[in-house]
């Protein structure tokens, strides 16, 4: 079971602005562990979207963003092109006893 | 650039083992530990564990301990994951990533190992 929960789908018309939540809790997320995003299309490896939150590899378009607050973090798609329409998974480090160190979310399927 | 090429898929039996690798370019290869996320049908992605083949260390996932084990060939500048006693439930891609800091910076292309009798 994924510990970080995502909303299982999000849907948005071309130039349009979504966001993809991701809850933690206070052994990951909550206890201050960096939020990364990949993306993943159909078939295909998961890219790095976004780490430390907010900060994007190079080749990622500025239209992506990524924000923290508290136990939760948000990735935002501003101006959607039909490009973007794929699986976006969150990440974090755990410190929970018991449980794996890295943690990924349930996985947000992008729909343009 | 930083390239991580896995082997190809795999079918197997039910009891059957399994030993798949992961070959990388373009880094230090014993600079950086390995690890292995499995992604079943339709399913998220679940971390299995890591190896260091620089710092001769492994960390296995607990819900992976016991069926699988992960091995380097620093002069071949390749990481392995063996699945023993394979289920059906085994069925699925596994990939090779390698992680710096605590994000998955660059990922093999994945492995598909299906187990059916």
């Amino acid at each position: 079971q994924s510990v970080l929960t995502q909303p299982p789908s999000v849907s948005g018309a071309p130039g349009q602005r979504v966001t993809i939540s991701c809850a933690g809790s206070r052994s990951n997320i909550g206890a201050g562990y960096p939020v990364n995003w990949y993306q993943q299309f159909p078939g295909a490896a998961p890219k790095l979207l976004m780490f430390t939150n907010s900060i994007r590899p190079s080749g990622v378009p500025d239209r992506f963003s990524g924000s923290k607050s508290g136990a939760s973090a948000s990735l935002d798609i501003s101006g959607l092109q039909a490009e973007d329409e794929a699986v976006y998974y969150c990440q974090s480090y755990d410190s929970g006893l018991g449980g794996s160190p890295f943690v990924f979310g349930t996985g947000t399927k992008v729909t343009v | 650039q930083v390239q991580l090429v896995q082997s190809g898929a795999e079918v197997k039996k039910p009891g059957a083992s399994v030993k798949i690798s992961c070959e990388t370019s373009g880094y230090v290869f014993t600079d950086y530990a390995i690890h292995w996320v499995r992604q079943a049908p339709g399913q998220s992605l679940e971390w299995m564990g890591w190896i260091n083949v620089g710092i001769s260390k492994t960390e296995y996932s607990h819900n992976f301990q016991g069926g699988v084990t992960f091995t380097g060939d620093a002069s071949a500048n390749t990481a392995y994951m063996e699945l023993t006693s394979l289920r059906a439930e085994d069925s699925a891609i596994y990939y090779c990533a390698r992680v710096t800091g605590l994000h998955f910076d660059s990922w093999g292309q994945g492995t598909l190992i299906t187990v059916s009798s």
